[in-house]
């Protein structure tokens, strides 16, 4: 599975966008990008995958460069609530499942 | 549709006891995955399994630590023989079978806190 880098930390308003970068030069042709988070000693949640489009979902958005070597997942609105450290990861997507690897992720602080 | 659920959540025991982790996975989930985060590290990817069946143990320690998901029943992680270093969060997470997109999603639980005095 390719390798991801994402900034150590970032801050974020409350009620401003939060935008996490994620660089994956690596990817394969057939490798997603899943965004994971894990808000502190809980388990990790899932937040939203995709391939090659933009997804968007209830919680957050995935805008994938066109090269597929990066992506942004965007919280529209932050809240305190959403204060977490948030994993990029990519790995083939396959129907016999299979594993995740996680990486150091990017701690988001949400301030008010 | 209750999500995956570990238990205990909170398990002590003494150096050189055995400790057992159960995972029951959300319903119609057949995979499994067991996950480790030391205190302030991240999480380490341990085991995948099937339905009685190991696919990826790559990240099991080789000694004191087995798993097994029955035909019936929960996905248990055991530790022999505990010693501190063992003292972590362990998570467990399932994804349905194969087929489509939503086959690739892993929910977790809310892990096992294992504490080795």
């Amino acid at each position: 599975d390719a390798k991801t880098t994402q900034p150590p930390s970032m801050d974020c308003a409350e009620g401003r966008a939060a935008n996490l970068p994620c660089n994956h030069s690596t990817i394969s042709g057939n490798e997603y990008v899943y965004w994971y988070r894990q808000i502190h000693s809980q388990g990790p949640q899932y937040i939203i995958h995709g391939l090659k489009n933009n997804e968007t979902n209830e919680m957050a958005s995935l805008i994938i460069t066109e090269d597929r070597k990066s992506s942004t997942l965007i919280l529209p609105h932050a809240t305190l609530r959403d204060t977490a450290v948030y994993y990029c990861i990519v790995r083939v997507s396959n129907n016999q499942g299979g594993k995740l690897i996680f990486g150091q992720g990017t701690e988001l602080s949400v301030k008010p | 549709n209750a999500g995956v659920m570990q238990n205990p959540r909170h398990l002590v025991r003494r150096r050189g006891q055995e400790a057992r982790l159960r995972c029951s996975p959300m319903k119609g989930h057949s995979h499994v995955y067991w996950y480790r985060q030391l205190p302030e590290e991240g999480l380490k990817f341990m085991v995948y399994l099937q339905k009685e069946n190991i696919i990826d143990e790559s990240g099991m320690p080789k000694e004191r630590f087995s798993a097994e998901f029955p035909k019936e029943g929960p996905s248990i992680l055991r530790i022999q023989q505990v010693v501190r270093g063992d003292s972590a969060a362990y998570f467990c997470a399932s994804s349905p079978p194969g087929g489509g997109r939503r086959s690739t999603e892993a929910f977790f639980g809310q892990g096992t806190r294992l504490t080795v005095v």
